[in-house]
């Protein structure tokens, strides 16, 4: 079993659509988790970071993190084009200062049909 | 602003030649990280730098070396042993935050020809 598994998608939906995108884990020591966007050809840039169980919002996306479950969510409200992208998760066991290594999903890929 | 800059963005390669990626963060961070991206494959860490003059292999080290001399300068060199080095390359930095992650730059796409 992989540490991080998401769903590859590719996944679309019309614009205005609620989007759920998700990632499991298996490994107990996670402590902060991240989300991702990654544009076409670009760098990824971190979009969500939370650390506690329960929900972070942040204009027109959530982060929900469920420890219990080892599952984490990310929703985007009144879906845009412009929020074409990949967007992958990302989570890290370390807690302390210096280099930490955060363990990816491969990304989930999202189009928003106008 | 600060940022990190990878350059050049399009690099082409012809087998048996060497390539240097340069990668560069005004950020004052420590860390430094190089992965690949393939399609499909998600993102595999090749090395990582903890401090200057100090680095460590990842997942996907053979064929690759690198060298941290400066804080801020981390190239990655793609040597002949790399049999298949046509992939988008990204490199990344994180500070002493782990809430943080990690910034990442705009990526280099290697392309053998």
């Amino acid at each position: 079993q992989k540490e991080v598994e998401q769903d590859p998608g590719p996944l679309s939906v019309p614009e205005g659509a609620i989007v759920s995108l998700n990632c499991t884990y298996s490994n107990s020591a996670f402590q902060y988790f991240m989300w991702y966007r990654q544009y076409s050809r670009k760098g990824p840039e971190l979009l969500m970071y939370t650390y506690s169980s329960g929900n972070k919002e942040d204009g027109r996306f959530t982060a929900q993190v469920d420890k219990s479950s080892k599952y984490i969510s990310l929703f985007i409200r009144d879906s845009q084009p412009s929020d074409s992208a990949t967007y992958l998760c990302a989570m890290s066991a370390h807690s302390g200062a210096g280099s930490y290594q955060l363990t990816f999903g491969k990304g989930t890929k999202l189009s928003v049909i106008p | 602003d600060g940022g990190i800059t990878q350059s050049p963005k399009y690099l082409f390669r012809k087998e048996g030649q060497n390539v240097t990626l340069s990668c560069e963060q005004n950020l004052n961070h420590d860390a430094m990280y190089w992965y690949r991206q393939d399609p499909g494959q998600g993102l595999r860490l090749i090395y990582y730098s903890q401090i200057v003059n100090d680095f460590q292999k990842g997942d996907i080290a053979e064929g690759y070396s690198v060298s941290r001399e400066k804080k801020e300068s981390f190239p990655l060199t793609v040597t002949s042993a790399q049999k298949n080095p046509t992939a988008f390359y990204l490199c990344a930095s994180s500070g002493d935050r782990s809430v943080q992650g990690y910034t990442f730059g705009s990526g280099t796409r290697l392309t053998v020809v």
